[in-house]
């Protein structure tokens, strides 16, 4: 079975500011990764995904992620947040085939203060 | 394209009492995913089919829980008799089995007292 572990529960940050946000994952196997964003009340809206090639991944509104096989991670950034990307993120991972399910890990919320 | 669409939004119940929660996924998208999202966690799989058929419902409560998609399109989540701790956000979600993404609908939020 596949875990997910997402460190911080809760991040700060100011308008202008770079986010990192960190993800660690263990399988053995071939993984999907990917993030979401959900803000309140809302359902999850996809931000992007890795599966293999090039290990940083663009995805909407300015994300990227970077996978590291070495480090088990797939830690999620963005150089200038804005007060609208103030949500909780999820970090999932699905095994072998994408279409199987994905397993999520606790979110970070990130508030974003003006 | 419309999206992934879920109701109620929102159930109250006392304990005992029964609900269902319908989904209609994105057409074209053959699997279709129930997860259970308790407050301030991750959503948690609960059962996805593909097509009509379940696929994995091993995450499922199945003395109370139910769930159907008789003709691999719309579906229903059943509660028989719920409990408190059933009180969670319920989101469905589509995709097409060949690789594309998850659309997620907005959840219903189920409030058991």
């Amino acid at each position: 079975t596949q875990t997910v572990s997402q460190s911080d529960a809760h991040v700060t940050v100011f308008e202008g500011d770079s986010v990192e946000l960190r993800c660690n994952y263990s399988y053995g196997g071939s993984i999907y990764l990917s993030w979401y964003i959900q803000h309140h009340g809302r359902g999850l809206q996809f931000l992007l995904k890795y599966y293999s090639g090039n290990p940083v991944v663009q995805g909407v509104n300015g994300f990227e992620a970077e996978f590291s096989k070495s480090d088990s991670s797939f830690h999620l950034r963005k150089a200038s947040v804005h007060w609208s990307d103030s949500a909780v993120y999820f970090c999932a991972v699905s095994a072998n085939n994408y279409a199987q399910g994905l397993t999520f890990g606790l979110g970070t919320r990130v508030s974003v203060f003006p | 394209e419309a999206g992934v669409t879920q109701s109620p939004r929102y159930a109250v119940l006392q304990e005992g009492q029964a609900v269902s929660f319908w989904c209609d996924p994105i057409s074209g998208h053959d699997t279709l995913y129930w997860y259970q999202q308790p407050r301030d966690q991750g959503p948690q799989l609960l059962v996805y089919f593909r097509d009509e058929a379940v696929i994995d419902n091993s995450q499922l409560p199945s003395d109370r829980f139910s769930a159907v998609r008789p003709k691999g399109t719309n579906s229903t989540l059943k509660i028989q008799s719920a409990k408190q701790g059933d009180t969670a956000t319920y989101l469905c979600a589509s995709s097409h089995a060949e690789n594309s993404d998850y659309t997620f609908g907005s959840g219903t939020r189920l409030l058991v007292i």
